[in-house]
């Protein structure tokens, strides 16, 4: 099956940093791209809609000046968590949208702000 | 709007019992009904889905699902459970005529006690 990869898979910053995630559609195009963060023990939560070469679409209670979203290509979207803090301390994980509408998950950025 | 219940946080079951995971979900439009798995420190793994046709699914590892329509439900079933089978299940909902957004549940802890 598609592939996607997220890079880092755990980072560690300190707190008032910013942070870059990438996750890449390896062999396949992906027009749309979802980036959810999950809290320990619980489920995921969708945090962003990414389309390639538009602004992303952010769920509410999201802020879109703090995750910046980027879709510049049709295999890659980078979310860049700015100025974290250690509540931002979560597991990522972004998704890629084939053609045929099958959606394949990458395998999550652990990020901890210390 | 799409919600997915998973009544059970946690499931303990000894090795080699059968096990069923629950799920419930609600929706005003059809939707897919997925099943993932979470190992630790892990992204999401595809165990199985439902499109359409037979309501009996059969996935990976030895698992299997049935769609109920007048119940919707979609619970996860394993004859015979092995260690290898602790992690989180996640139950996940799409809409089947558009858009690519997952609605997860809470998903369930199983825990294979030797």
């Amino acid at each position: 099956g598609a592939v996607v990869s997220q890079h880092p898979s755990w980072v560690i910053c300190k707190s008032g940093t910013s942070v870059k995630i990438e996750c890449r559609s390896l062999d396949f195009q992906a027009t749309t791209m979802f980036w959810y963060r999950q809290f320990p023990k619980q489920s995921l939560m969708l945090m962003a809609t990414s389309n390639e070469g538009s602004k992303a679409t952010y769920e509410q209670g999201v802020e879109k000046d703090k995750f910046l979203i980027n879709h510049a290509s049709l295999t890659l979207s980078t979310l860049t968590v700015t100025s974290a803090h250690p509540e931002d301390s979560s597991f990522y994980i972004c998704t890629g949208t084939s053609g045929d509408n099958e959606q394949f998950f990458g395998p999550g950025t652990r990020l901890t702000v210390l | 709007a799409q919600s997915v219940t998973q009544l059970d946080s946690q499931v303990p079951v000894f090795e080699e019992a059968p096990v069923e995971l629950r799920c419930n979900y609600s929706s005003s439009v059809s939707v897919y009904l997925f099943w993932y798995v979470q190992y630790p420190n892990q992204g999401l793994q595809l165990l199985l889905k439902y499109l359409s046709g037979s309501t009996l699914v059969k996935g990976i590892n030895g698992f299997e699902a049935e769609f109920n329509k007048s119940q919707t439900s979609f619970h996860l079933r394993k004859p015979s459970v092995h260690i290898s089978d602790t992690a989180e299940y996640f139950c996940a909902v799409r809409r089947s005529n558009t858009g690519n957004q997952f609605y997860f549940g809470t998903g369930t802890s199983l825990t294979v006690i030797p």
